[in-house]
């Protein structure tokens, strides 16, 4: 199985802030990652596929790249709305997986 | 606009079986390429994927839990149902069904959850 590491679990970030997440799969997946976003009590939302598109209505300030293992999710300008927990996930594999999660907060 | 709602026991005892259902809607089971798949996520933890049912009945399942799971569709209904055998608390979680719009694509929508504590 693919296994997909998040080395940050908790990231310390302010309003207007330029937040980096990274992502890393234990082998290479191309650009089979999504990035989503969940925040408290809530269904994950999904932001990016591809590992670089925005899925319909995300906002232009986050942007993903990479490809292979290594992946980054951007948020241009952090935003009050954006604190929340991040998560990659790989479907390369028919054994979809994901990254433990990073959580953005204050 | 595609939506999707998990429905279910909240409350299931240990060793009794678990049946949960997603029910969509804003497009079809039967529609080439698409499939609903079923995530669960245990309070405080990651999301953890546990099977796939695509539109031809091509069904994955998570390996360490192959045993335990069953998914089915009723493409009529518009509904995908989940069976997980043999519950422990382990497996409380709140679980998630999720739609995938083509064979190698992410996930787009998601329904809003079904909490399951497993406790006697």
């Amino acid at each position: 199985d693919i296994q997909m590491t998040q080395s940050q679990s908790s990231l310390s970030a302010s309003v207007g802030d330029r937040v980096t997440i990274t992502c890393r799969a234990s082998q290479d997946i191309s650009t089979y990652l999504a990035w989503l976003q969940q925040k408290p009590g809530k269904a994950p939302k999904s932001l990016i596929y591809g590992a670089t598109n925005l899925q319909s209505g995300v906002p232009s300030r986050f942007s993903g790249s990479g490809s292979g293992t290594d992946f980054t999710l951007t948020i241009s300008s952090l935003q009050p709305e954006d604190f929340a927990t991040y998560y990659c996930q790989q479907y390369d594999s028919p054994v979809i997986s994901f990254g433990g999660g990073t959580r953005v907060e204050t | 606009q595609i939506t999707l709602k998990e429905s279910g026991p909240t409350v299931v005892r240990p060793t009794q079986n678990l049946t949960l259902t997603c029910t969509f809607s804003g497009f079809s089971l039967s529609a080439s390429g698409r499939s609903v798949a079923w995530i669960r996520q245990p309070p405080g933890k990651a999301l953890e994927w546990l099977a796939l049912i695509a539109w031809n009945d091509y069904k994955n399942y998570r390996p360490s839990l192959k045993n335990r799971l069953s998914i089915t569709k009723d493409t009529s209904k518009n509904e995908v149902v989940l069976m997980m055998t043999d519950m422990d608390p382990a497996d409380t979680a709140t679980y998630y069904c999720a739609h995938r719009p083509s064979t190698w694509s992410a996930f787009d929508a998601w329904g809003q959850g079904n909490l399951v504590t497993v406790s006697s």
